[in-house]
């Protein structure tokens, strides 16, 4: 079976630029959170989405917003892009919303701001 | 406040040595879980165990154990026997049930198996 799977796998934007990170879930996992993990550092939660509702949110300004499709797949747009968004961003997915499930991780997109 | 904390920055030991992780949490939850998750050079977390407040029972997996302390609100991890292929960041993480899947992760420990 396929695991979480992200794209693109690495990115270069420009400062003030807008990028949008993509991530589809393991096939019947129904929740999707999205976590920004700075190098030398663990994962810090950004959002969290099941069955297309919102259903967290980290302390991420509000040039971060996400959504999640139908099919259960999300997006992640990150709007003016400052040289402190360059970072590893993680993808999850987990079957319910629950704090009792586990979160099975995609390889991630490494994104660099110059 | 940190939620969970990795005294460990990076750890060296020589390949068959026993080494031990620690991680300490902080929660006013009386129902939360506990997760340690592995993340080699290639980025992927990869998840390794689930315990949740209730049950302090210790697990083995193979070279894998973990001592989970309500006590001591500790959640170490044991690796026995030592092989190269555990080089790697492992990282400890909390949830809580008023946050729902919303993960709190340490700030992980680098651990090195030198052959």
């Amino acid at each position: 079976d396929a695991g979480v799977t992200q794209s693109p796998t690495h990115l270069i934007k420009t400062r003030g630029q807008q990028v949008t990170l993509r991530c589809s879930p393991i096939s019947g996992h129904k929740s999707v959170s999205w976590y920004q993990q700075v190098l030398g550092q663990g994962p810090q939660f950004i959002f969290q989405y099941y069955e297309k509702e919102e259903r967290g949110r980290g302390n991420f300004p509000d040039r971060f917003s996400a959504r999640q499709f139908p099919n259960y797949s999300s997006e992640l747009n990150v709007n003016a892009l400052l040289l402190g968004d360059s970072a590893l961003y993680l993808c999850a997915s987990s079957l319910f919303s629950d704090s009792s499930y586990e979160q099975y991780f995609g390889p991630g997109t490494r994104l660099t701001v110059t | 406040a940190q939620k969970v904390t990795q005294a460990q920055t990076e750890i060296s030991v020589v390949e068959k040595e026993d080494v031990t992780l620690d991680c300490v949490y902080e929660t006013r939850d009386t129902t939360y879980y506990l997760f340690w998750y592995k993340q080699p050079p290639s980025g992927e977390l990869v998840f390794l165990i689930r315990r949740n407040s209730f049950d302090e029972q210790n697990e083995i997996s193979g070279r894998y154990s973990w001592n989970f302390q309500k006590s001591t609100s500790s959640f170490n991890f044991t690796i026995t026997a030592s092989q190269v292929v555990d080089s790697a960041v492992y990282f400890c993480a909390l949830s809580e049930a008023r946050t729902g899947n919303q993960f709190y992760f340490g700030t992980g420990t680098s651990l090195t198996v030198i052959p």
